[in-house]
């Protein structure tokens, strides 16, 4: 599987307060997701990269905000965590966009708001 | 927008039960089609795919077909083993936006 290494792997925060999360990979892949998991809601996306510099939003990107530099590395922050915003947080890459692509996920990081 | 609806769970059966698990979609186009699977304690992994219409994704004994007439993809093996049990995503790739269902908790009874 792609080497996809998620930091940090947990992290407790508080209210009010930014939050970054790294989502680093050594495959050279295009494609970058970010997607939160929760009880009831399963995956849900939140922003993806098709390329450096490359961004949209997802289903729930209120909140979040993106950035990806290189290649191998998407950031997601949190710019004011919320308690709702506690989650499992999952990271994807994707080869290309070859309709038989599929994802390769991450570790996750588990996220607490308080 | 995009959505995949997926049959609410958990799904609990006895071992050597047939399975199936519906899987509906809404998207423009031709979206490509996939069934994930989470095991406990892990991550989310493809277990099988479907491209076009009236193709068939097949892996592990699991099988779904691709109907664009139904908008449906819905997974079904025929005998589930205990080692089964996982919860079950549902998901389409347009235009490299890649949905996911709520995800099936499936329990397999020994």
């Amino acid at each position: 599987d792609a080497g996809i290494t998620q930091s940090p792997r947990h992290k407790v925060t508080e209210t009010g307060t930014p939050v970054t999360l790294r989502c680093h990979q050594t495959e050279n892949h295009r494609y970058m997701y970010w997607y939160r998991q929760d009880p009831g809601h399963g995956l849900r996306l939140i922003h993806y990269s098709y390329g450096v510099k490359d961004t949209d939003k997802g289903e729930v990107s209120d909140g979040y905000s993106v950035s990806r530099s290189k290649t191998e590395d998407f950031l997601l922050t949190l710019e004011s965590a919320t308690s709702s915003q506690t989650s499992v947080y999952f990271c994807a890459t994707k080869t290309g966009s070859a309709t038989n692509e599929k994802l390769f996920f991450g570790s996750g990081t588990q996220l607490s708001v308080l | 927008g995009n959505s995949v609806t997926q049959m609410e769970g958990p799904v609990t059966l006895s071992e050597e039960a047939f399975l199936t698990i519906n899987c509906t979609y809404t998207a423009t186009g031709y979206p490509s089609l996939f069934w994930y699977v989470q095991y406990p304690g892990e991550g989310l992994q493809l277990l099988l795919k479907a491209t076009k219409a009236d193709d068939k994704g097949s892996n592990k004994g699991f099988e779904a077909t691709y109907r664009k007439e139904t908008t449906s993809f819905h997974l079904e093996k025929g005998s589930v083993q205990v080692s089964d049990s996982a919860v079950y995503f549902c998901a389409l790739d347009r235009d490299d936006k890649i949905i996911f269902g709520k995800g099936t908790r499936l329990h397999i009874l020994p």
